[in-house]
């Protein structure tokens, strides 16, 4: 089993859908749960990070992580064609990110329709 | 444009030639790190630095040299590929403590490498 499993899609939905993008994973160590949003031809960029864990809204971003069933969503709301990119999740055991202890998904790739 | 630069954005080599990939970060961070994304994987950490000191190298074939001259540049020397080495190379920094959370990484626009 991989650490990490993501869906790769592709998502297409209309504008105005809520988007449901999902991770699981097998380490119960994981603790800190991150999103990254990555643009076609551009590098990925931290979206939202979570830690332990519950939810946590920025917008229309909410980040939901379910350790019991390890378990991590994103939802987007009202989505937009200006969301159209690849999502990945990320996530690591440990604080101090310098050891590259962050991995990642494969992404999701999802499509905002206008 | 990120505060992480690479360059350049596109390489096309043959398997004889040696190239450099470049990467500079105007962010303050003091830690770099080089990332292989290959289409339908996940991202794979290769090297990272902190501090100018190599503290991983994470079993990445020796045609692959990394150099940190200082904290805000970074090198991947290339030599003798091989076709499956086509992938895009990105290149982060972060702070060296709480990187993962509070700052997250922070990604340039990556080198997009043909091997013919």
């Amino acid at each position: 089993q991989k650490e990490v499993e993501q869906d790769p899609g592709p998502l297409s939905v209309p504008e105005g859908a809520i988007v449901s993008l999902n991770c699981t994973y097998s380490n119960s160590a994981f603790q800190y749960f991150m999103w990254y949003r990555q643009y076609s031809r551009k590098g990925p960029e931290l979206l939202m990070y979570t830690y332990s864990s519950g939810n946590k809204e920025d917008g229309r971003f909410t980040a939901q992580v379910d350790k019991s069933s390890k378990y991590i969503s994103l939802f987007i709301r009202d989505s937009q064609p200006s969301d159209s990119a690849t999502y990945l999740c990320a996530m690591s055991a440990n604080y101090g990110g310098s050891q590259g202890n962050l991995i990642f998904g494969k992404g999701t790739k999802l499509s905002v329709k206008p | 444009e990120t505060g992480v630069t690479q360059t350049p954005r596109h390489l096309v080599m043959g398997m004889t030639n040696k190239k450099s990939l470049k990467c500079e970060q105007h962010l303050g961070h003091n830690a770099m790190y080089w990332y292989k994304q290959s289409a339908k994987k996940p991202l794979e950490l290769m090297f990272v630095y902190n501090f100018k000191e190599q503290t991983e190298n994470n079993s990445v074939p020796s045609r692959f040299s990394p150099e940190c001259p200082n904290s805000s540049h970074l090198f991947l020397h290339l030599h003798t590929l091989q076709p499956e080495d086509s992938a895009l190379y990105l290149c982060a920094s972060s702070f060296m403590t709480g990187a993962v959370t509070n700052y997250g990484y922070t990604f340039g626009s990556g080198t997009r490498l043909t091997v013919v």
